[in-house]
C-alpha cells in the first residue's frame, strides 16, 4: 500500500513532555500537511510544505510546535512540553499539485495524542 | 478564522432512503471536496469539485459546485448501512477549511 502512513498511531504521554510524529507521504507527492482534529470537529489546518520549504503555518500552532520536511520527502511534527490541551488526533496528508486549483489531499490514519 | 456551515449535523435513516448534506460558506472558494471518516481512521476522499456549477458522481454520490463558489452539496442514493461514518466538506487551494462534519447513521 502506497498511501500516507503516520506513526504512531497512539502516543499517550504526561504533560510537560516532548512527543514527535512521523508522516510518509505519498511517493512524488511534493505537498504535505499537518492537521489537528479534536472530538466532534472538522480537521483544522496547523501548516504545509511544498517539497522541503515550509510556507504556511497556522496561529493554531504555537511556539512549542514545529514541524520539518528536510529532505521533501517524510515530515516530523514535534510538540514540546506538552499540556492537555494538546490532546487530539493529528492528520497528516499529502498531494501532487497538478494544475492550477487541482490540489487533491489524501489523508494518513492520524496519530491520536493523549495527554495525561 | 474560516468556517465552513455544514449541515445537517446528524442523520438517522432508513436503508434504502436518500441522503443531502451541504456545505456553505461567507468566502468564496475554487476547490470543493468532500470526504468520509469512520472511527479512528483518517478522511478518505469521495468526490473532488473545481469549476462553478459542476456536478460529479461517484457510484451512488453525487456532489455538486455551487455556482457562487460559496456552497456545495453531497446527495447519497439508496443508503446502505456501510454509508455509516462522518462526512466532511472541505474547500481551499492551497490549505483547506473543514465543516464539522454530517454523522450518518443507517438503519437496516
Amino acid at each position: 500500500d502506497t498511501g500516507v502512513s503516520q506513526n504512531p498511531r497512539h502516543k499517550i504521554t504526561k504533560r510537560g513532555q516532548n512527543v514527535t510524529f512521523r508522516c510518509d507521504p505519498i511517493s512524488e507527492h511534493n505537498r504535505l500537511y499537518w492537521y489537528r482534529q479534536t472530538l466532534g470537529q472538522g480537521p483544522e489546518f496547523l501548516t504545509y510544505f511544498q517539497n522541503e520549504a515550509q510556507l504556511e503555518k497556522s496561529r493554531l500552532l504555537s511556539d512549542r510546535f514545529s514541524a520539518e520536511r528536510p529532505k521533501g520527502s517524510f515530515s516530523t511534527l514535534e510538540i514540546q512540553r506538552t499540556e492537555q490541551g494538546d490532546s487530539a488526533m493529528y492528520l497528516c496528508a499529502s498531494s501532487r499539485l497538478e494544475a492550477q486549483f487541482k490540489n487533491i489531499q489524501y489523508f494518513g490514519a492520524g496519530t491520536r495524542l493523549s495527554v495525561l | 478564522g474560516q468556517q465552513l456551515n455544514q449541515s445537517p449535523q446528524s442523520m438517522f435513516i432508513q436503508e434504502g432512503e436518500d441522503v443531502s448534506m451541504n456545505c456553505t460558506s461567507s468566502s468564496i472558494f475554487n476547490t470543493w471536496l468532500w470526504y468520509k471518516q469512520e472511527p479512528g481512521e483518517g478522511p478518505v476522499l469521495l468526490i473532488a469539485l473545481y469549476k462553478a456549477g459542476e456536478l460529479t458522481s461517484n457510484g451512488r454520490l453525487t456532489a455538486q459546485f455551487g455556482i457562487t463558489r460559496k456552497d456545495s452539496f453531497l446527495n447519497i442514493s439508496a443508503s446502505i448501512p456501510s454509508d455509516v461514518g462522518i462526512y466532511f466538506c472541505a474547500a481551499g487551494i492551497n490549505k483547506f477549511y473543514f465543516g464539522s462534519g454530517t454523522k450518518l447513521n443507517v438503519k437496516p
